[in-house]
């Protein structure tokens, strides 16, 4: 069964500093994948996807199907960045999605 | 105001009772899912409904029943079989599960507490 992976519970970075949520995968096929964000009282959100390759918010994430990673980067954070973001992947067809358990990404002052 | 919409906001239950759980969208979404958010696990899928009068089991189905009578509604029932249902619970839809790119938008979900 496919499974995705997000390593790190918890980030904690100052503003201004690079970004880096991790993100692995296991599929052997050519999934679809996701990043979902949750700000504090607000609801689950989508931030991007990878078919689209675009940059949200100053986020992008690059598929790499080699070391299946969709790994999401800024390269400066900002303290309204702080949230929980889940990584998520959809196989083709009629399909659901799988979540990771999520990082909560703390970006202090 | 378009949307998906989660009732009550904050449930408690008592052991033993079954209980219902409100979903509704004004998306004209086809499918519509529930998933239960646990701290440190992430979102788990609990049934899901890509048309009327059909849904399937998710990953952690045990305990919950699910009815699709009406396209806009898709509740949950968590019955008393459920071992560990205080949990939060959030209903999502989306517009079909084979178009490329698809996105699912999320309700604000229905924090349940078993006394």
């Amino acid at each position: 069964a496919q499974r995705v992976t997000q390593p790190e519970k918890l980030l904690s970075v100052f503003k201004g500093a690079p970004v880096e949520l991790k993100c692995n995968y296991s599929y052997s096929g050519s999934p679809e994948l996701f990043w979902y964000v949750q700000y504090s009282r607000q609801r689950l959100q989508l931030l991007l996807r990878h078919i689209s390759r675009e940059s949200i918010k100053g986020f992008t994430a690059d598929l790499n199907k080699g070391e299946t990673s969709f790994h999401l980067k800024k390269p400066f954070a900002q303290e309204e960045d702080s949230a929980m973001y889940y990584c998520a992947l959809k196989l083709g067809g009629y399909s659901t999605l799988t979540f990771g358990k999520g990082t909560m990404l703390l970006v202090s002052p | 105001d378009g949307g998906i919409t989660q009732s009550p906001k904050y449930l408690f239950r008592k052991e033993g009772q079954n209980v219902t759980l409100s979903c509704e969208q004004n998306l004209n979404h086809d499918a519509m899912y529930w998933y239960r958010q646990d701290p440190g696990q992430g979102l788990r899928l609990i049934y899901y409904s890509q048309i009327v009068n059909d849904f399937q089991k998710g990953d952690i189905a045990e305990g919950y029943s699910v009815s699709r009578e009406k396209k806009e509604s898709f509740p949950l029932t968590v019955t008393s079989a459920q071992k560990n249902p205080t949990a939060f619970y959030l209903c999502a839809s989306s517009s079909s599960g084979l178009a490329g790119g698809y996105e699912q938008f999320f309700g604000p979900g229905t924090r349940l507490t078993v006394l």
